[in-house]
């Protein structure tokens, strides 16, 4: 399967600060990337769909003013929490697909606490 | 909205017993039905997966089985050891699209 990085693994931040987590996808191009949160023994929630050169789509109920996302590359994208509170504390993970493919590849995701 | 149901959500076997996991989806353009495992603190991973004009697959110890007319799908894993005890999770595409709704989980313990 595709081999996906995360970075950072984990954050610790006051409220009010933001926090970018950055979702690479090392060895394919991923025209696609999806990110998600997981809240402790939850499923995965998706948040929103980032597509490369172009806006995210967010899924109902996500506030795309909160969570920016931005996909420069075809290996890279980002997800901004700004403003952060501790009811955004969370495992967030991305996942990539290639072009015309429909398996996701997950990274290995970043577990944010907000204090 | 689409919606997919997973049960059991725990379930707990003995080493070398078979373990059955059952989901259903709501949306019949669903075409794409993956299952991940899950280990604590870490990434999902697939484990398997099946196509709307696939009825079953089988892969060494696990297999998937799809019934698009009650639109439920089933994962089995045969001989069960201890490695396998994880989090599973399914999933279906929304629509023909590349999104993906997950199920809640199965929390599988496998007993030495």
């Amino acid at each position: 399967g595709a081999v996906v990085s995360q970075h950072p693994s984990r954050v610790i931040c006051k409220s009010g600060t933001s926090v970018k987590i950055e979702c690479r996808s090392l060895d394919f191009q991923a025209t696609t990337m999806f990110w998600y949160r997981q809240f402790p023994k939850q499923s995965l929630m998706l948040m929103a769909t980032s597509n490369e050169g172009s806006k995210a789509t967010y899924e109902q109920g996500v506030e795309k003013d909160k969570f920016l996302i931005n996909h420069a590359s075809l290996t890279l994208s980002t997800l901004t929490v700004t403003s952060a509170h501790p009811e955004d504390s969370s495992f967030y993970i991305c996942s990539t697909i290639g072009t015309g493919q429909e398996t996701q590849y997950f990274g290995p995701g970043t577990r944010l606490l907000v204090l | 909205g689409e919606n997919v149901e997973q049960h059991p959500s725990t379930l707990s076997v003995q080493e070398g017993d078979s373990a059955v996991i059952k989901c259903t989806y709501s949306d019949s353009a669903s075409n794409y039905f993956p299952w991940y495992k899950q280990e604590l603190g870490k990434r999902p991973q697939l484990i398997i997966d099946i196509r709307s004009n696939v009825g079953e697959k089988k892969d060494q110890r696990i297999a998937v089985t799809l019934n698009k007319t009650a639109k439920h799908f089933s994962l089995h894993i045969t001989e069960t050891q201890p490695e396998d005890s994880a989090v599973y999770f399914c999933a279906a595409s929304i629509g023909s699209s590349y999104k993906l709704i997950f199920g809640s989980g199965t929390r599988l313990l496998v007993r030495p």
